[in-house]
């Protein structure tokens, strides 16, 4: 079972547009989020992340939000660049009755067009 | 820091065969993760490991898998007999510990098992 979930799997956008990617968790025992960036060959490298005590995170053009009523949050990317078309994965931690787990979504590939 | 490193970048076997994927993960980082990619599940955490002592191994699939820690510089992932849907890519990881902590990621490990 899924418990990070990413349902789209592709997503284009012009370039200086925004870009939204969207992630939803089922497990309310999550309370940190982050989100990872992995272009091709290479591994994932971190972005920016969130405490569930938070609502909003902010670092240069990428910020997060997050639900937690909703269990959703998402990446948005302003202006968009081509340098982030890349895979953008959304992963979730917390110590839930198996203790501290990690899960990771499937991903979702981002085009920005120039 | 040269990052973590992960040896071999691709490796091709044939099933029933033993694999052995080595990690050295970023020096004075005492967390190490093993994870594998597919296009169905995304980013799966196969087991992690504190301070060299495994603390979830419930990531691994089942008994062909195991994990170890001889020391703080090395780890490896070894999967005996392999087969055919063990073809993935692997990455390892490694962070300052903790679940709050980013994770660095190798480059990954190519498996392909014919």
């Amino acid at each position: 079972d899924q418990q990070v979930k990413q349902n789209s799997p592709s997503l284009s956008v012009q370039e200086g547009r925004i870009s939204i990617l969207n992630c939803d968790y089922t497990n309310s025992m999550f309370d940190y989020f982050l989100w990872y960036k992995k272009y091709p060959a290479e591994g994932p490298t971190f972005l920016i992340s969130i405490s569930s005590i938070k609502d909003k995170n902010e670092d240069g053009r990428f910020t997060v939000f997050l639900n937690k009523s909703a269990k959703h949050l998402s990446l948005h990317i302003v202006p968009s660049q081509p340098g982030d078309s890349a895979v953008y994965f959304c992963a979730a931690s917390g110590v839930t009755n198996t203790g501290n787990q990690f899960y990771f979504g499937t991903g979702t590939s981002l085009t920005v067009i120039p | 820091d040269a990052g973590v490193i992960q040896s071999p970048r691709h490796e091709v076997t044939e099933m029933g065969q033993e694999v052995t994927l080595r990690c050295k993960p970023i020096s004075g980082h005492n967390s190490l993760f093993w994870y594998r990619q597919t296009m169905m599940r995304g980013l799966e955490l196969l087991i992690y490991f504190n301070n060299n002592v495994p603390i979830d191994d419930s990531g691994m699939p089942e008994d062909r898998f195991s994990a170890k820690m001889p020391n703080a510089s090395f780890s490896t992932l070894k999967i005996q007999p392999s087969e055919p849907r063990d073809s993935a890519v692997y990455f390892c990881a490694s962070s300052l510990g903790g679940r709050r902590y980013e994770q660095y990621f190798g480059p990954g490990t190519r498996l392909t098992v014919t």
